[in-house]
């Protein structure tokens, strides 16, 4: 079955530092592939996705590459701000499957101090 | 713009006593989703619908139940709760794009419930 491996946390940065944040995947299909964000007592909110091998998603200075050669989506940002203090939840979903179930990761939680 | 709507926010219940949570779309999306949350566990898929009147198990689904009688509306049921139950519940829905793509989820903001 799919399945998704990402690194455990807490990951702890001072501001401006670099952030990576690993994903690898396991899948059966041709997946799609997701970040997902959550803000202490929030729901989850998509961050990025990318859909095909070499894409390659970003948003608010966030970054993830599709590698269908390693498995991979690392997430990346070059300076990270304290306001980026979150779990950050890797996904996958296959994409063209009848319906449409994610399957995550277990979550990193990023702790970013000034 | 509403987009997924949990309701209650919180709820503590008693060993043994009954609940229903609801969600409420107004996305028009086809596919719907209730997830649990537990520390460390990430989220586990409890049970989805592939449209209005469908069903189906998830990967943790015993001790709930779910119906989606109208397309915007997912209920999930606990007939009789038990403290392995206590956790945060996520309801999420999402569409296939019309070259059959699956798109990402859009989440509500969770039900956190404890049973005592």
């Amino acid at each position: 079955g799919d399945s998704v491996t990402q690194m455990e946390g807490p990951v702890t940065l001072s501001e401006e530092a670099f952030l990576t944040i690993n994903c690898t995947y396991t899948a059966t299909g041709y997946p799609s592939l997701f970040w997902y964000v959550q803000y202490p007592g929030e729901g989850l909110q998509l961050l990025l996705k990318a859909t095909k091998a070499d894409d390659k998603g970003s948003n608010k200075g966030f970054e993830a590459t599709y590698r269908k050669e390693t498995t991979s989506f690392h997430l990346e940002k070059g300076s990270v701000q304290v306001s980026d203090s979150a779990v950050y939840f890797c996904a996958l979903s296959d994409r063209y499957s009848g319906y449409s179930t994610l399957t995550f990761g277990k979550g990193t939680m990023l702790l970013v101090s000034p | 713009n509403a987009g997924v709507t949990q309701t209650p926010k919180f709820r503590v219940l008693k060993t043994g006593q009954s609940m229903t949570l609801l969600c409420a779309q107004d996305m028009n999306h086809e596919y719907m989703y209730w997830y649990r949350q537990d520390p460390g566990m990430g989220l586990r898929l409890i049970h989805y619908s592939v449209g209005e009147g469908t069903t189906a198990k998830g990967e943790v689904p015993d001790g709930y139940n779910v119906s989606r009688l109208k397309k915007q509306n997912f209920l999930l049921g606990l007939e009789s709760a038990a403290p392995s139950q206590t956790s945060v519940y996520f309801c999420a829905s999402s569409y296939q794009t019309q070259d059959r793509v699956n798109t990402e989820a859009f989440f509500g903001q969770g039900t956190r419930l404890t049973v005592v």
